[in-house]
């Protein structure tokens, strides 16, 4: 059965810093992989997807996420943290024939120090 | 501009009295379907439909209900609410497709007392 763990429940960077947010799936194909924000009280909002190609994905935002078949890793990416990206955020992975079915991890939620 | 509109976005109701969250989408997707989102386990999927009087369970389905009559709308009813049901709530619809972007609305709190 396909699965998502983010491994951190939180992470707290210093604005300006570098970002990692951590995503590792289980699917026996190749993984249709995705990342969304949710900011508070709002929805979500896709920041990118990964269908094929180019293991390195550019977001909105900045973002950036790297697919890594040996490790089964898609982590999300930032070189600069801005306060307002402070939000929850979730990696998702689809397949089994449907792109529209998402597994969600439990999600990341982001603190931004001043 | 392209909505994925749900309502209420804010509900406290008592349990076992019967209410029905809806959503509507303009962008003519053919897919929609629910989520709830719930402290520690992210999204999970409770119903979906392909399409117009095509509806179908998703990994949690119980205490839910669904409806698509037509193409922009697509309700969720909750015949009998139980506190375990308090949670947040999407909607979500995509075009067939693969690659597709899948959309999200903002989201129903539902609180059961």
């Amino acid at each position: 059965a396909q699965s998502v763990t983010q491994p951190d429940i939180h992470i707290t960077v210093s604005e300006g810093a570098s970002l990692e947010l951590r995503c590792n799936y289980s699917y026996g194909a190749t993984p249709y992989l995705f990342w969304y924000v949710q900011s508070p009280g709002q929805g979500l909002q896709l920041l990118l997807k990964y269908f094929s190609g180019d293991t390195l994905v550019q977001g909105i935002k900045g973002f950036e996420a790297e697919f890594k078949r040996s490790q089964s890793s898609f982590n999300l990416r930032k070189p600069s943290v801005h306060w307002s990206d402070a939000a929850e955020y979730f990696c998702a992975v689809a397949g089994g024939g449907s792109s529209y079915k998402l597994i969600f991890g439990s999600g990341t939620r982001l603190l931004v120090r001043p | 501009e392209a909505q994925v509109t749900q309502n209420p976005r804010y509900l406290i109701t008592v349990t076992g009295k019967k209410l029905t969250v809806t959503c509507s989408q303009n962008m003519n997707h053919e897919y929609m379907s629910w989520y709830r989102q719930d402290p520690g386990l992210g999204l999970r999927q409770i119903y979906y439909s392909m399409n117009v009087e095509v509806t179908d369970k998703g990994d949690v389905p119980e205490g839910y209900k669904v409806s698509r009559k037509e193409k922009r709308n697509f309700p969720l009813i909750l015949e009998s609410p139980s506190p375990n049901q308090t949670s947040l709530y999407f909607c979500a619809s995509s075009p067939f497709g693969e690659g597709n972007t899948i959309y999200f609305g903002e989201g129903s709190w539902l609180t059961v007392v």
